[in-house]
């Protein structure tokens, strides 16, 4: 089924480990966006792309990197993972046109322990 | 600065009771309004949109939103609940490049 992809589902960190989430989208669409989600705090947004080789920063971005050399695919990093970061982190992506919807993924569950 | 208010952080009904989640912006451009729904353990659906014209949207499963320009509002509504809308429900508003999401309201539907 088309949407979006998120790799991995679950995962616990050390402070201070890196790691990569990896989100991928097969429906075209120019925009991605990575959004973390906490309790009583809603989405918040992270960083987004609006197209290949582009990337901006969102709302809480300090943190964290992400890269989109592909137009598929949006990569979330962390150098240096906090326990402030334990998380769950949502990908989503929409295309460019007026009164686009975003399509989201299932999640990532970050623990950072 | 571009934001969205809901004003319930959790809501208790029992079945059938009819349901109105408030929901407020604050944007000065062109207004999308978004509602959202996430059922637990799952990622968020989409339950409706205004974009333009009738400020009365309808969207699945029953709920609808109205959006009025003088209050800010887009509120949800469900004449009658169920047991399966227990869920987040998430009101957002589209910014530059991006949607801005409200804290969501938890919703607990008792049979």
């Amino acid at each position: 089924n088309a949407g979006v992809t998120q790799t991995p589902k679950f995962r616990v960190l050390k402070t201070g480990q890196s790691m990569t989430l990896l989100c991928a989208q097969d429906m075209n669409h120019e925009y991605m966006y990575w959004y973390r989600q906490d309790p009583g705090m809603g989405l918040r947004l992270i960083h987004y792309s609006v197209g290949e080789g582009t990337t901006a920063k969102g709302e809480v971005p300090d943190g964290y990197n992400v890269s989109r050399l592909k137009k598929q695919n949006f990569l979330l990093g962390l150098e240096s993972a906090a326990p402030s970061q334990t998380s769950v982190y949502f990908c989503a992506s929409s295309s460019a046109r007026e009164g686009r919807s975003y399509t989201f993924g299932s999640g990532t569950r970050l623990t950072v322990v | 600065a571009q934001s969205v208010s809901q004003h319930n952080h959790h809501v208790i009904l029992s079945e059938a009771a009819s349901l109105e989640l408030g929901c407020n912006y604050s944007y000065g451009g062109t207004v999308n309004l978004f509602w959202y729904v996430q059922y637990p353990g799952q990622h968020l659906q989409l339950l409706l949109k205004y974009f333009s014209g009738d400020p009365l949207v309808k969207g699945i499963k029953g709920f609808e939103a109205e959006f009025i320009k003088s209050k800010f509002s887009f509120n949800l509504r469900k004449p009658s609940v169920q047991w399966s809308d227990t869920a987040e429900y998430f009101c957002a508003v589209r910014g530059y490049n991006k949607l801005i999401f409200g804290a969501g309201t938890r919703l607990a539907v008792h049979p």
